[in-house]
């Protein structure tokens, strides 16, 4: 497609819940990121692929986060056990290259009740 | 740590007059900078990026200027109009943080008709 795509918009969910939230970057874009954004701040980093394999997890919270994109385009976040803290919308940006602009998705609002 | 900032979190122009809304750096590695756009419920807007062998980059109505003696980024947008109101966020990426972008807090521009 010609942007990022996110789904679901947005996600509601019991705590304790598992999510799941998908990606779908721009075709060739073999950098795929995803952020953290809480209401009122920046986007903060998660996670990084280059086409299939995950270079930095750093930002990942806990392990209860957990990030794949198998075939190196579609990517999936997936929360464990979700807890209140958790809820924020979760962005997905992709890349052709570093120094290259970095496209967003419109984001996947997840609220945990 | 380093970090990205923004010296006003909120600016309010009358419409036609041109905006300044500035973002000063820490991490002295940085070498490509964006500014996004972040409308309410949407993810965030490319809008100009600078590499820091530059100094300056105009595009449509836009501006970017990078002082990198006081690591002070700045986006200057001519002529304001009600739809330029957004947060704004500048970005920094370096070679010392792989291919990850830090974001700073946002700045809130209003445009008043």
């Amino acid at each position: 497609g010609a942007g990022v795509s996110q789904s679901p918009r947005y996600k509601v969910a019991k705590r304790g819940q598992d999510v799941a939230l998908r990606c779908d970057p721009i075709s060739g874009h073999v950098s795929l990121f995803w952020y953290q954004q809480a209401l009122g701040q920046g986007p903060e980093f998660l996670t990084y692929f280059q086409n299939e394999a995950q270079l930095d997890k750093s930002g990942l919270p806990s392990d209860r986060f957990f990030a794949e994109r198998p075939e190196g385009s579609v990517s999936t976040l997936k929360i464990q056990r979700t807890q209140q803290e958790d809820s924020a919308v979760y962005l997905c940006a992709s890349s052709r290259s570093r120094k290259n602009g970095y496209t967003f998705g419109s984001g996947t609002r997840l609220t945990v009740v | 740590g380093e970090s990205v900032g923004l010296h006003l979190p909120t600016l309010s122009v009358q419409e036609g007059d041109n905006s300044i809304i500035n973002c000063a750096y820490s991490n002295s590695a940085s070498d490509y900078f964006i500014w996004y756009k972040q409308e309410s419920g949407k993810g965030p807007q490319f809008i100009i990026d600078i590499r820091s062998n530059m100094d300056k980059r105009q595009g449509q109505r836009v501006t970017v200027l990078l002082n990198k003696t006081v690591k002070h980024l700045s986006l200057q947008i001519a002529a304001t109009q009600p739809g330029d109101s957004a947060v704004y966020f500048c970005a920094e990426n370096g070679e010392t943080s792989g291919s990850r972008l830090t974001f700073g807090e946002g700045t809130q521009l209003t445009v008043n008709p």
